[in-house]
């Protein structure tokens, strides 16, 4: 079976950081795109960053450019969201989609932005 | 910028056929945005059902079916069951851009 396992959430404060890391067993999270969506509270999924499988060819919804960066670590499986500068709004469940055609979703980690 | 829209609710009787349709604002939705449909159930992750306009995963019901209806995507349940009972949003994708819609509460009584 195909488990996606997101970690790394929590409370920060506006203006802080948070790394958000994806971890799957089995299934080879380096065999395709690997995607983060998140969810804010009683609101619909929100599409915000892919990474391609070789980690060369990225994308990133506007409202995180330049504060989000995506990462993979081939050898340990690993897809790894870092997010600095964060804001109040990024408040939400972050979920890690692995698979052709976002076939895994993970169960999300939540963060909070709050002062 | 491009809004994906979606009917807010829609309600259909158990073993009832209910369309869900998913639009863009900026222009009509052909296989080329690769429509792709979710499940989501309170407190569970949304689930994948639909990919590429028509395609189901192994684990869809047969049950959906996705296709292209006039200027939009649409999602068909035929023989809707009480676990269908959920929230159901689509995505549509640009290039290297993909929109969600605001999604679908679907009601099954």
């Amino acid at each position: 079976d195909v488990k996606i396992v997101e970690s790394g959430g929590g409370l920060v404060q506006p203006g802080g950081s948070l790394r958000l890391v994806c971890n799957a067993s089995g299934y080879d999270l380096n065999s395709e795109w690997v995607r983060w969506a998140r969810q804010a509270p009683g609101k619909g999924p929100e599409g915000l960053a892919g990474i391609e499988k070789d980690g060369r060819r990225k994308s990133y919804v506007d409202s995180v450019k330049g504060r989000f960066t995506l990462s993979r670590d081939i050898g340990k499986n690993l897809v790894i969201l870092q997010m600095d500068s964060l804001r109040v709004e990024d408040t939400g469940l972050y979920y890690c989609i692995g698979g052709a055609w976002w076939a895994y979703w993970g169960q999300g980690t939540p963060v909070t932005v709050a002062s | 910028q491009t809004v994906v829209t979606q009917e807010p609710s829609l309600t259909v009787s158990p073993g009832g056929t209910v369309t869900l349709t998913c639009g863009s604002t900026t222009a009509t939705v052909t296989n080329d945005q690769r429509c792709y449909w979710f499940q989501q159930k309170p407190g569970q992750a949304p689930t994948t059902l639909i990919f590429n306009t028509r395609n189901r995963h192994s684990w869809t019901p047969a049950r959906f079916s996705g296709s292209l209806l006039g200027d939009k995507a649409a999602l068909t349940l035929s023989s809707a069951q009480p676990e269908d009972d959920a929230d159901y949003y689509c995505l549509l994708s640009y290039g290297s851009l993909q929109v969600f819609g605001g999604g679908t509460k679907l009601t099954v009584l």
